[in-house]
């Protein structure tokens, strides 16, 4: 099993359609999880950390499941704009002092208009 | 601005070259890594480095080296002995302790 594992998709959906993205974990012991966004040929950026409780922000809502380890990308309203690959990350949790990041292969989404 | 620079942005290498890529950074941030991304799949971590003068083989150190004399700097040197360096290069900076990286744009090394 992979440490990280995400639906690679595509996905395509048009303007204005609700798409919603899962990753699941193999460590228990993970302590934080976050959400990247990755553009053809770019750097990866950071969307959102996950936080236990579910986290919003604008469009975009995370949420954790720790005892199903799973994290969620719900993206509401979606955009041309959001059309990109979007990166599952989970700090693993056993040397969380220099915060190794375990990179899931993403998934792709296409919006269309 | 804060952050990270690295360059150059396109590298071509000849067999039986080392090269080095370069990484910079400006946000004071203690840990920084290196990983290489192939098309088509996520990002596989090379070497980190948690404080100046240490560092650590991530998953797929096998044909790199490292260095971190200077807190702001971490190159990272691709040798001959890889031979199969194609790919995309990112580094990557965090002030630690579980928190999220901030890449630099990448370096894109290809073999001539």
């Amino acid at each position: 099993r992979k440490e990280v594992e995400q639906d690679p998709g595509p996905f395509n959906v048009p303007e204005g359609a609700t798409v919603a993205f899962n990753c699941t974990y193999s460590n228990s012991a993970s302590q934080s999880f976050f959400w990247y966004r990755q553009d053809c040929r770019k750097e990866p950026k950071l969307l959102m950390s996950v936080y236990s409780s579910g986290n919003e922000d604008g469009r975009f809502t995370a949420q954790l499941n720790r005892a199903s380890q799973y994290i969620s990308l719900l993206i509401r309203d979606s955009k041309l704009s959001d059309s990109a690959t979007y990166l599952c990350v989970v700090n693993m949790g056993r040397e969380t002092s220099y915060g190794k990041l375990t990179f899931g292969q993403g998934t792709i989404l296409t919006v269309h208009p | 601005d804060g952050g990270i620079t690295q360059s150059p942005k396109y590298l071509f290498r000849k067999e039986g070259q080392n090269v080095t890529l370069s990484c910079e950074q400006n946000l004071n941030h203690d840990a920084m890594y290196w990983y290489r991304q192939d098309p088509g799949q996520g990002l596989r971590l090379i070497y980190y480095s948690q404080i100046v003068n240490d560092f650590q083989k991530g998953d797929i150190a096998e044909g790199y080296s490292v260095s971190r004399e200077k807190k702001e700097s971490f190159p990272l040197t691709v040798t001959s002995a890889q031979k199969n360096p194609t790919a995309f290069y990112l580094c990557a900076s965090s002030p630690g302790g579980g928190q999220p990286q901030h890449f630099g744009d990448g370096t894109r090394l290809s073999i001539l």
